[in-house]
């Protein structure tokens, strides 16, 4: 599986923007980009995905970089309801039934 | 349709007993998923079926594992001669996935809140 590189943790303030930073370098040409999320005793939540353009959904934003080696999640305005474990992952499309999930980043929001 | 139901949401075992989990998902759905998450650590894929086939099996999976999904639609997950380090969140998910030889980058996984196995 490709693997993806993320901080362990990231603060904010609440109704600020959040960006957290993905590193996969060894993305390969079937692989799209995926972001889910785990709130406090809940499962995972899909948040938003891409292949090369940048995408924007009601959730957040993602931009990923013109080689396709890293990728950023943008949460445009924090509220403390967004506090959560954030997991970047690589889903191969030609081989897509497997998500593997890595640490994530724990996304801390400060009223 | 609630999004996809996991029970029980708790399971205290003592050493040795066998487990069952149960998981009903989103009724369009028709694939299935399972996975396993200790504290700290991200989930980790168990296995999944497409309708009523189990298509893949992780390693992780050992012999006391065994999923079923009978009629394509809800899904049993059975711990046998249950062990400490089973002790785990089991979290069971959803997706439709699209007819064979359309490939899509989206197949959405929809996760229900999890069964958490404490082996005493």
């Amino acid at each position: 599986d490709a693997k993806t590189t993320q901080p362990n943790s990231m603060e904010s303030n609440e109704e600020e923007p959040v960006h957290l930073p993905c590193n996969h370098s060894t993305i390969s040409g079937t692989d799209y980009i995926h972001w889910y999320r785990q709130l406090p005793s809940q499962g995972p939540e899909y948040v938003i995905h891409g292949l090369t353009s940048n995408v924007n959904n009601r959730m957040a934003s993602l931009a990923i970089a013109e080689d396709r080696k890293s990728s950023t999640l943008i949460l445009h305005r924090a509220t403390l309801r967004d506090a959560a474990v954030y997991y970047c992952i690589l889903r191969d499309v030609t081989n897509d039934y497997k998500l593997s999930f890595g640490a994530g980043t724990t996304v801390t929001v400060r009223a | 349709d609630t999004g996809v139901s996991q029970n029980p949401r708790h399971k205290i075992t003592k050493r040795g007993q066998n487990v069952t989990f149960r998981c009903d998902p989103i009724s369009e759905h028709n694939r299935l998923y399972w996975y396993r998450q200790t504290l700290g650590q991200g989930p980790e894929f168990l296995t999944y079926f497409q309708n009523e086939a189990q298509l893949e099996k992780s390693r992780l999976l050992s012999d006391r594992f065994s999923a079923e999904r009978p009629k394509g639609s809800f899904s049993t997950l059975e711990i046998q001669r249950t062990e400490q380090g089973d002790s785990a969140m089991y979290l069971c998910a959803s997706s439709s996935h699209l007819r064979a030889g359309v490939l899509s980058g989206a197949n959405v996984l929809t996760f229900g809140a999890g069964s958490r196995l404490t082996v005493l």
